[in-house]
């Protein structure tokens, strides 16, 4: 699996949209990009993924560039509730059973008041 | 609430002992994945089962193993503890391909297991 870059910590005003990048320049054509958040000590939350094209859910948007060496992960609408650790990977989907996660130290997002 | 459950949640025990946690997947998911997180580590990958196989094996130590049964709860043994062994372990299950949601995987609370 492709290795992943991210800064260490964010901080972001209540309220206001959070932009977490994400760098992985060695992503391979069959790799998607994985988005997962771990709240203090609660087990690791899925929150989107995508393989070229942007992405949006319930959660959040994924924004993959063209070249697919980077993306960006948006909250639209960030709440102190969304202070947690978050974690981009990248990992190959294949057509049989599913694979392990490679977690990284993540970005340690802090929603401000 | 994922829908994987962890038991115990909480674990304290002495070096050179022998403990078991237990993992139920959500109902329908065929693959379990275990992980350890602890402080200098981080989050990493030990161990998945597929429908009561082994299917990939990551950074797990001879003293521990892992099996899956037929009702496809999942255990982890880890024997002859250290101090190091001390972390949480996380439980993690995802549907089988093609089912809904079967890119995700879900976390179960995680077991905290403290070696003295």
């Amino acid at each position: 699996d492709a290795k992943t870059t991210q800064p260490p910590s964010m901080d972001c005003a209540e309220g206001r949209a959070a932009n977490l990048p994400c760098n992985h320049s060695t992503i391979s054509g069959n790799e998607y990009v994985y988005w997962y958040r771990q709240i203090h000590s609660q087990g690791p939350q899925y929150i989107i993924h995508g393989l070229k094209n942007n992405e949006t859910n319930e959660m959040a948007s994924l924004i993959i560039t063209e070249d697919r060496k980077s993306s960006t992960l948006i909250l639209p609408h960030a709440t102190l509730r969304d202070t947690a650790v978050y974690y981009c990977i990248v990992r190959g989907n294949s057509g049989g059973s599913n694979y392990k996660l490679t977690f990284g130290k993540g970005t340690l997002l802090t929603v401000n008041p | 609430d994922s829908g994987v459950t962890q038991t115990p949640k909480h674990l304290i025990t002495a070096t050179g002992q022998r403990v078991t946690l237990r993992c139920s997947p959500r109902s329908g998911d065929l693959s379990v994945y275990w992980y350890q997180q602890s402080l200098d580590q981080g989050l990493q990958f030990l161990i998945q089962y597929y429908n009561g196989e082994e299917r990939a094996k990551g950074n797990i130590l001879e003293r521990f193993s892992a099996q899956q049964f037929p009702d496809l709860h999942s255990e982890l043994n880890l024997s002859s503890l250290e101090l190091g062994d001390s972390a949480l372990y996380f439980c993690a299950s995802s549907a089988p391909p093609g089912g809904r949601a079967y890119n995700e995987q879900f976390f179960g609370p995680g077991t905290r297991l403290t070696v003295l």
